[in-house]
């Protein structure tokens, strides 16, 4: 138990809808960070948010959407998605973000994503 | 961006074999990270080093920060069946952060 959750774990979905995947954490953390990991590829850092203020954004197309209301949640909202879209979505979480080796980051189980 | 390597992609050892892979860069990098991922989960930290020539150890595991601060270095001992999975090194060069491809390791009983 990691103390970052993440809902759903399995998502399919078509081109053309809408869905928003969910991540809670329980560690009192103030950092909270989107991967994409596909098969046989380094996980690509997607958005950082420290203090509820998004701190990174690494060139991540619009139909990807994140919203962080508060330190402990923080979603994903997915839109006309491409099959190329699909891989496992992890969500971590840190103290804090300063772009250092402090922040150790402590990951949620992902949310498995298949765009049909 | 900088990339990590590591070395091998994947192997396959028999139970209570000791395992060892390593990392490397072409930047020096100020910390090194270690995480494993079992099938279906997120990847957990296993070990954090943060200084050149550092070693540390985590139960059966050791790992060591390269001196030259170029590479990392993750040695399994008496590797038992719970140690499949993917590990991944991970590491801070300046502000940037990056993870490498993973070592997938398959143990046979």
């Amino acid at each position: 138990e990691t103390g970052v959750t993440q809902t759903p774990r399995h998502l399919v979905m078509g081109m053309t809808n809408k869905k928003s995947l969910k991540c809670e954490q329980h560690l009192g953390h103030n950092a909270m960070y989107w991967y994409k990991q596909s098969a046989k590829k380094p996980l690509e850092l997607m958005f950082v948010y420290n203090f509820k203020e998004q701190t990174e954004n690494n060139s991540v197309p619009s139909r990807f959407s994140p919203e962080c209301p508060n330190s402990s949640h923080l979603f994903l909202h997915l839109h006309t998605l491409q099959p190329e879209d699909s891989a496992l979505y992890l969500c971590a979480s840190s103290q804090v973000y300063t772009g250092t080796a402090t922040d150790t980051q402590y990951f949620g189980p992902g949310t498995r994503l298949t765009v049909l | 961006g900088q990339q990590l390597n590591q070395s091998p992609q994947s192997m396959f050892i028999q139970e209570g074999e000791d395992v060892s892979m390593n990392c490397t860069s072409s930047s020096i990098f100020n910390t090194w990270l270690w995480y494993k991922q079992d099938p279906g989960e997120g990847p957990v930290l296993l070990i954090a080093l943060y200084k050149a020539g550092e070693l540390t150890s985590n139960g059966r595991l050791t790992a060591q920060f390269g001196i030259t601060r170029k590479d990392s270095f993750l040695n399994i001992s008496a590797s038992i069946p719970s140690d499949v999975g993917i590990y991944f090194c991970a590491g801070y060069y300046g502000q940037n952060f990056v993870f490498g491809p993973g070592t997938r390791l398959s143990v046979l009983p």
